[in-house]
This record gives structure tokens, sequence and C-alpha cells, in this order.
């Protein structure tokens, strides 16, 4: 079945540290690939996407993902987490399932940062 | 620049009653729409989808109802809400051309039924 699966609903990382949340995905076809971030009753940002050319994207509030098709993957990194970063974030693939008029999306991560 | 709108932002309505959400996009013309529900610790469920004024797709059968009756405004209505329900609408919109653009997406309504 086509589908995206997020690894570990939630991640816990002390300030300062690697933030690594996982994603991979599903595909018979070429996904464009996207990442989201949902503060508490906010709806979502887009964080950044993979679409075409360069496998690593760079996305705002220093993340980055690379998208790696051999292992049909694509990780969302921050070297150094932030209090700020607290918050849910969505991997989310359009291309399967329905073709492209549709996201899909994986449960979520819930990422917690502590001093 | 684009810009989403969705109202209200909170709603606490009793069991039976109707529901009318409304979404408007501005900035961008003939935008593909979208409605989500985002139940507690849930990830997202879409509900519907519109690719122009009157087409409506359905992806899970429920009581609720989407219509698009202008380019740019979507709305979510049910005729008697049920417990189930509850939870965050969030109302989104893409552009409708090429298939790489994201989607973006509004503030959300919580709403909660008693």
């Amino acid at each position: 079945a086509q589908s995206v699966t997020q690894l570990g609903s939630h991640v816990s990382v002390s300030e300062g540290a690697l933030v690594l949340l996982r994603c991979n995905y599903s595909s018979s076809v070429p996904p464009y690939l996207f990442w989201y971030v949902q503060y508490p009753n906010q709806g979502l940002q887009l964080l950044l996407k993979y679409t075409t050319g360069a496998t690593l994207v760079k996305g705002i509030n220093g993340f980055e993902a690379e998208f790696k098709k051999s292992e049909t993957s694509f990780h969302l990194t921050k070297p150094s987490a932030h209090m700020s970063d607290a918050a849910e974030y969505f991997c989310a693939v359009t291309g399967i399932s329905g073709g492209y008029n549709k996201l899909i999306f994986g449960a979520g991560t819930r990422l917690a940062v502590h001093p | 620049s684009q810009t989403i709108h969705q109202w209200p932002a909170t709603l606490v309505q009793p069991v039976g009653s109707p529901l009318s959400l409304e979404c408007t996009v501005e900035g961008t013309s003939n935008p593909n729409l979208y409605w989500y529900r985002q139940a507690a610790g849930r990830g997202l469920q879409l509900l519907f989808y519109s690719v122009g004024i009157g087409q409506i797709s359905s992806e899970v059968p429920q009581n609720l109802s989407a219509s698009r009756p202008q380019d740019r405004q979507f709305i979510l209505s049910s005729k008697k809400l049920l417990l189930s329900d509850s939870g965050f609408y969030l109302c989104a919109w893409r552009s409708g051309g090429p298939p790489n653009q994201p989607q973006h997406f509004g503030d959300g309504t919580r709403l909660s039924i008693l």
C-alpha cells in the first residue's frame, strides 16, 4: 500500500542537540515531498519541499531535509535545537494514492525540546 | 501575496445543530481547495477537496458536506452535528497549476460538540 511513515510519534531532545525526524514513503511514481510544522492551535506551516533537482533542501528556521530515493526517505534535520522548535511535524507526499491533487500525510511527530 | 482566511476560530455547538464553516482565499485564481479534520492527538484526515467551482470530491463518507459557490470560497456544512464531529478543522489551498506546488493552510477552527 502507498503510504507515509513517520518513525517515532514523540521525539525529545536537549536544547542545542541535533534534531532528526524520520519520514519514509512508498510510491510507484516520482513523488513530491514536504515537511510541515504545526504549533498548538495553529494551522500547518510549510517548512520545506522537494520537487526535483538538488536532493538536499533547506527550509525555514534552520531545518533541512534530504531526499534519498534508494531509501525512499525524506528525513528532517536541524543541527541545533531551540526551545521554539517544540511543535508537531508532519511529512507529506503527493503523487501517490490518487494523483497530485492530494497530499498524503504521515501521522506526525511531536518534538519536545528541554533545557 | 496570497492569504487564506478561516472563521470562526472556535465554535461550540450542541449535538444535532447545523454547522457552517467558511474559508476564503485571496490573491490567487482557480485554486485547489481542501478541508481537513484533525481529531485530538490524531493526524490529518482529508474530508473534501475541490479543483473548481461546483466540483467537490468527498474522501470520507460522513454527515458533512462541502460546497464551493465561488472560485475562492469553500464552505463546510452539516445539517445535524454528531459528537464525533468534534475536532480541529483546517482549510487549505494550492495553486491549480504545476503539481509540485505545496498546500497552504489556514489557522483552523476548533469545533467542540456538547
